[in-house]
């Protein structure tokens, strides 16, 4: 199985800073047809995650574009330029190149 | 507006079997895959399977092969997830989620206890 390493576990962040979270693959995430299937999700507490970012870098409908992504094969990176209070969370990367789809360890952001 | 309705909590004793079901409106089943999450209390989200509803093909997650059994019914538009011979592990939020994760429902919360 695919194992999706994210770091850091936490991030301190105060209102207005830019944050990255990094996510790793055990294995390059191109797909045959091209695609890469990356995809990043925040929890807010005592929610259901909601999608951000899809296909490595495409932001989801009414998703700010504060939030970004890249990467390519086995490194990925999400990006916030300039946080704001209702992004605090767990981000999870996901990938669905290979069965079985596999979950990232989570980033916990919080309030520095 | 597509809209996931999870059923309500269920309270199972070691060594019985819940049914789950996650009711879909506003997108039609048949074309995308229903996946099943689970998050244990305080733990990430984990990846139980998928359906595919158009054939009733399935992929589980190697740890779910003989915990999970994951159907679907194209005319109520309704996905299902049983899980058999609870223990106190498989207490958790189950979630069902489709179209890459774009959409979720609101979570079942199961709690295994005698």
């Amino acid at each position: 199985d695919v194992v999706l390493t994210q770091t850091p576990p936490t991030l301190s962040a105060t209102i207005g800073q830019s944050v990255s979270i990094s996510c790793r693959s055990s294995q390059s995430l191109l797909h045959s047809n091209g695609n890469t299937y990356l995809n990043w999700l925040l929890q807010r507490p005592g929610q259901p995650p909601q999608l951000l970012i899809y296909l490595v870098s495409r932001l989801e409908s009414g998703v700010p574009n504060r939030f970004s992504g890249s990467g390519s094969g086995t490194d990925f990176t999400l990006k916030i330029s300039g946080v704001e209070a209702e992004d605090l969370g767990v981000y999870y990367c996901v990938q669905s190149t290979h069965a079985p789809w596999t979950f990232g360890g989570g980033t916990k952001l919080e309030l520095k | 507006e597509v809209q996931l309705q999870q059923s309500g909590a269920e309270l199972g004793k070691p060594g019985t079997s819940v049914k789950l079901s996650c009711k879909v409106s506003g997108y039609n089943i048949r074309s995308t895959y229903m996946h099943w999450v689970n998050q244990r209390p305080g733990k990430g989200l984990e990846w139980i399977g998928r359906i595919d509803p158009a054939n009733g093909n399935t992929i589980y997650a190697e740890k779910f092969k003989s915990k999970a059994t994951l159907t679907a019914d194209t005319s109520s538009n309704t996905a299902y997830m049983q899980l058999s011979q609870l223990k106190s592990d498989d207490t958790a939020i189950y979630f069902c989620a489709l179209m890459g994760f774009a959409y979720w429902g609101q979570g079942t919360l199961v709690t295994v206890s005698s």
